[in-house]
Formats: structure tokens, C-alpha cells, sequence
């Protein structure tokens, strides 16, 4: 079956660690996002990318990096710098237009 | 600046009865308009979607409405079912440099009661 495989599902990270969140397609998208949800606001666009090695930022790219190796993986590493990375992160592919996207099932990332 | 608004942050409705969600948005150049549906700790899953061009899009027990000059589009569920209770994300799509972008509003979570 086709599908994004996010992992691990629930993460946890002591302070001043560095954590990395995987994300794995089969779909042949191109495009590969990563979200952050928060409650009560809604979806929250943190990278993406339209091709291999390209990626751009989101709007609250400040504290995450990403790399796009290959077509199918669009790893997210929650840097230290990332001042309230406890959250919800959701990644997605795309194919376009009225298609929108394929969700994963996501991660939850609680800082302790 | 949020360009795509969900002002109804809940919705309660009986078993049978019918939802009516509803989303504003702001940019005009927006060309496709997407209703997510999400349970709690799991992805959005894609229920329906309309084009800029068309002004209805049915699919079942779901329609989505979309009135261009009142920059509104509303999604309408009948008859409403328990299982249908979840959190249900408006989102809007633009090419902006080749890539497609979706925009989503804040949720609605809706609640069917039996």
C-alpha cells in the first residue's frame, strides 16, 4: 500500500538535545512538507520540498533543519535552538492542485 | 495575516442533523480549496476538494459550497454521524515558484451527538 510512514510516534527530548523525525514516502510525490501542530493553531508550515537536494522554508523554520537526499525521505531534525518544540509534527507529500496532500500519521515531540 | 480562517472553533450537532463548517479566506488567487478531517494523535485525512472554478462538489454525504465573491466556502455534512466527530481543517492552495502551497485555517472540532 501507498503511504508516508512517519516514525517514531511519540518522541521524547531532554533539553539542549538535538532530535531527528523521519519521514518515509512511497507515493512518488515530488513535494514533501513538514507541519507543526499546536492547539488552537491549526497547521503550521515548517519546510518543504519540490525536488531532491532543494528545500525552502516554512514559516517557522527557526530551530529546524531538513535534507531531501532522496525522493522518498524528508528527515526533520529539531535543533536545540528550537525554543518550544513540544508538539505535534505532521509530515506530508504532494501532488498537487485539488489533490492536496497525504498525511503521515505523525509524531509527538515532548521535551522533559 | 491569516489568510484562511475557520471562525467557529466548535460545532455541535445531533445524530442525523446536518454540519455546516465554514472558512473565510482573504487571497483571491487561491485555486484549489481543500476539507481535511483529523482524529486526536493521528494525520488529517483529505475528504473533499473544489476547484476556483466550480461553485459545488459533492461526494457522498459530503458537499462543499464555494462562493467566490464572499471569499467563503463552507462544507456541509448529511445527515451527520457519530463517527463524524473530529477536528475538520479548511485549506486553500496556490503555486507560488512551482511549488504548491496549502494554507489551512484552524479547525473546527465537530461533535455529533447520538
Amino acid at each position: 500500500d501507498g503511504g508516508i510512514t512517519q516514525s517514531p510516534k511519540y518522541l521524547f527530548r531532554k533539553e539542549g538535545q538535538n532530535v531527528t523525525l523521519s519521514c518515509e514516502q512511497n507515493l512518488n510525490h515530488d513535494a514533501m512538507y513538514w507541519y507543526r501542530q499546536d492547539p488552537g493553531q491549526g497547521l503550521r508550515l515548517i519546510y518543504y520540498s519540490q525536488i531532491v537536494n532543494d528545500f525552502q522554508k516554512g514559516d517557522i523554520a527557526e530551530g529546524y533543519s531538513v535534507s531531501r537526499e532522496k525522493k522518498e525521505s524528508f528527515p526533520l531534525t529539531v535543533t536545540s535552538a528550537q525554543k518550544n518544540p513540544t508538539a505535534f509534527y505532521l509530515c506530508a507529500s504532494s501532488i498537487g492542485g485539488g489533490y492536496g496532500y497525504t498525511f503521515g500519521s505523525g509524531t509527538r515531540l515532548t521535551v522533559v | 495575516d491569516q489568510q484562511v480562517k475557520q471562525n467557529s472553533p466548535s460545532l455541535s450537532v445531533q445524530e442525523g442533523r446536518i454540519s455546516i463548517l465554514n472558512c473565510d479566506y482573504t487571497n483571491s488567487m487561491f485555486d484549489y480549496f481543500l476539507w481535511y478531517k483529523k482524529y486526536p494523535a493521528e494525520g488529517p485525512t483529505f475528504l473533499i476538494s473544489i476547484s476556483s472554478i466550480k461553485d459545488k462538489n459533492e461526494d457522498g454525504r459530503f458537499t462543499v459550497f464555494l462562493n467566490k465573491s464572499a471569499k467563503h466556502l463552507s462544507l456541509h455534512i448529511v445527515p451527520s454521524q457519530p463517527g463524524d466527530s473530529a477536528v475538520y481543517f479548511c485549506a486553500a492552495s496556490a503555486r507560488i515558484s512551482g511549488t504548491y502551497k496549502y494554507i489551512f485555517g484552524t479547525g473546527t472540532r465537530l461533535k455529533v451527538l447520538a
